[in-house]
Parts: C-alpha cells; structure tokens; sequence
C-alpha cells in the first residue's frame, strides 16, 4: 500500500538558516509526488511536484525538493528561511497524475525564530 | 478568480443533529475529493467523485454521505454526527484532463460535534 511518512512532526530554524524537511514514501512504482504548505487558518497550496525527468524539481516561494529513487525520499529544501515561511508542510504522493488521489504524510510544522 | 468555496467555515453542533458542508468550484474541474485533518495524522480521504454521479469511499469512509448531482457542487453530509467526527475538513478539486495531478484546496471547514 502507498504510503508517507514525514519523520519529524515539528521543526524550528532561525530566520536566514537553512531548512530541509524530510519525507520518504512507500510506492511500488514510480511516484507522483507534491509538497504543500498550509498557512495558519489557510487551505493547501502546492509549493512543487516531481512526475519524472530532472530530480531536483524547484518550487514557488525559493524552495525546492529532490527525489531520490534509491532512498525513496523527497525531501524539501530552502537555502534562507524567512518568518513567512512558518506553517504546515506536507508531502504527497499520488499513483498517477490524472486521478487527483493523493497520499498525503502527516505533516510537518514549521517555527522560525527571529 | 478561481477557487473552492467551502460553507461553513466554523460550525459548532450537537451529535446527531443532521449537517452538510457545502463546496463549490468555480474551474470546471472533474474531480472534487473531501479529506479531514486530525493532530498528527494529516489529511485523510473521506470521500471522492471522478465526475458528476460517480462517487466512490476514501480511507475514512464511515459516517459521511456525499453527491455529485452537478460538476461543481460537491456537498459532505454527515447524517448523525459524532464527536468523533469533530475536525477541519477540506474540500479539494482537480482537473484530471490536465494530467498535473495538483489539487486545489478550499479554505477549510471546522466542525465541533458536542
């Protein structure tokens, strides 16, 4: 079965620090795969998405995610966090792009101190 | 603009007090999904329709009713709510046609079921 697990429920960066937020899936073919933010009291936006090609996939807001098929991870990163950036991060993955069914982890949530 | 359009936003009821959260899209998208969000367990499906008159159970199923009697309505009904059954809920729609498997997500229902 498809699965996502998002290893750490709560990080906590300074502003200007870099972030990476981890996901790994379970899926047995190649995976469609998403990351969305929630900010507090907002729906889901779509930050990125891998379907295939180049595995370093970049995002809006300057993040960007790598999928490495051997460790079967898609981990978000950002060289320069900024305090808008605090909210809820999760990860997605989908069995193929036109059935809208996703997958999603349970969530990371981000704090940034000044 | 384009957007999901979910009413309520906050409601508070009493168990077994019938309820329906509406949701609306505005893109034309064929595939509109609900999901519920608990702590530390992401979103998880409720229910989903591929198109008008095709619905079909997510993950966590028990408890709720949906229709899809136009595209861009796709109304939850919880028939004989349960505290159990107190979360915010998204509503979500997808254009499948476009083959980018990004969901677009409205801005959330809270429910609290005393």
């Amino acid at each position: 079965a498809q699965s996502v697990t998002q290893p750490d429920i709560h990080i906590t960066v300074s502003e200007g620090a870099s972030l990476e937020l981890r996901c790994n899936y379970s899926y047995g073919a190649t995976p469609y795969l998403f990351w969305y933010v929630q900010s507090p009291g907002q729906g889901l936006q779509l930050l990125l998405k891998y379907f295939s090609g180049d595995t370093l996939v970049q995002g809006i807001k300057g993040f960007e995610a790598e999928f490495k098929r051997s460790q079967s991870s898609f981990n978000l990163r950002k060289p320069s966090v900024h305090w808008s950036d605090a909210a809820e991060y999760f990860c997605a993955v989908g069995r193929a792009s036109n059935t809208g069914k996703l997958i999603f982890g349970q969530g990371t949530t981000l704090q940034v101190k000044p | 603009e384009a957007q999901v359009t979910q009413n309520p936003r906050y409601l508070i009821t009493v168990t077994g007090k019938k309820l329906t959260v509406t949701c609306s899209q505005n893109m034309n998208h064929e595939y509109m999904s609900w999901y519920r969000q608990d702590p530390g367990l992401g979103l998880r499906q409720i229910y989903y329709s591929m198109n008008v008159e095709v619905t079909d159970k997510g993950d966590v199923p028990e408890g709720y009713k949906v229709s899809r009697k136009e595209k861009r309505n796709f109304p939850l009904i919880l028939e004989s709510p349960s505290p159990n059954q107190t979360s915010l809920y998204f509503c979500a729609s997808s254009n499948t046609l476009a083959n980018t498997g990004e969901l677009f997500f409205g801005e959330g229902s809270r429910l609290t079921v005393l």
